[in-house]
């Protein structure tokens, strides 16, 4: 089945610095990556998603790229705020619909 | 908005007794699925379902089943609750649109 590795599993930056997770894969199968973001208590929501014919996908100051031939996929914070502490959940699918997640980061904005 | 709704957030059992999770979805999505989420290991995928009265294995199977006889609802079953099935268990509803997740239970067996 599908592996997925997620790093760090723990990022503390400044307020207003940039953040970036990897996630890798191993299944060449797989066409579909989401990125949840769940907060302390909450349910995972998702934030983003790419699929496999799509290189980059942007959505204000979140960003998703996707490395098909090297199998890793990174979600990319720009100017983080507060509010974006969480922890952060990559996962991978395809067919059938299953996903299969990494492991999580726990982001800490720092004021 | 798609809702997912787990009937209780917070549950604790006693060892040996037999616990039913239940998942409901709003909108006529065929595929749901049950995950546990535990610290450093992530969300793991215990059992899913692509349609009523169909049934997959996940990952980690063991010591629980499950049951789909409505399309909306979902139920993890426990058949005799151990103290290593202590956890937080989530459910997902899967569209176009990837998963919503419920709120999560917090399963506590003492």
């Amino acid at each position: 089945g599908e592996n997925v590795e997620q790093h760090p599993s723990t990022l503390s930056v400044q307020e207003g610095d940039s953040a970036v997770i990897k996630c890798t894969y191993s299944d060449s199968a797989s066409n579909y990556f989401p990125w949840y973001k769940q907060e302390l208590g909450k349910r995972p929501q998702l934030i983003i998603d790419i699929r496999s014919n799509v290189g980059e996908k942007k959505d204000q100051r979140i960003a998703v790229t996707l490395n098909k031939t090297a199998k890793h996929f990174s979600l990319h914070i720009t100017e983080t705020q507060p509010e974006d502490s969480a922890v952060y959940f990559c996962a991978s699918g395809g067919t059938g619909n299953q996903f299969y997640f990494g492991t999580g980061t726990s982001l800490t904005v720092i004021p | 908005d798609v809702k997912v709704t787990q009937s209780s957030r917070y549950l604790v059992k006693r060892t040996g007794e037999k616990v039913f999770l239940e998942c409901v979805q709003d909108m006529d999505h065929e595929n749901m699925f049950w995950y546990r989420q535990d610290p450093g290991l992530g969300l793991r995928l215990i059992y899913f379902s692509y349609d009523v009265k169909m049934k997959e294995k996940g990952d980690i199977p063991e010591g629980y089943s499950v049951s789909r006889e409505k399309k909306e609802r979902f139920s993890l079953i426990l058949e005799s609750a151990s103290t290593n099935q202590t956890s937080m268990y989530l459910c997902a509803s899967y569209s176009n649109y990837g998963y919503t997740f419920g709120s999560g239970t917090r399963l506590t067996v003492v």
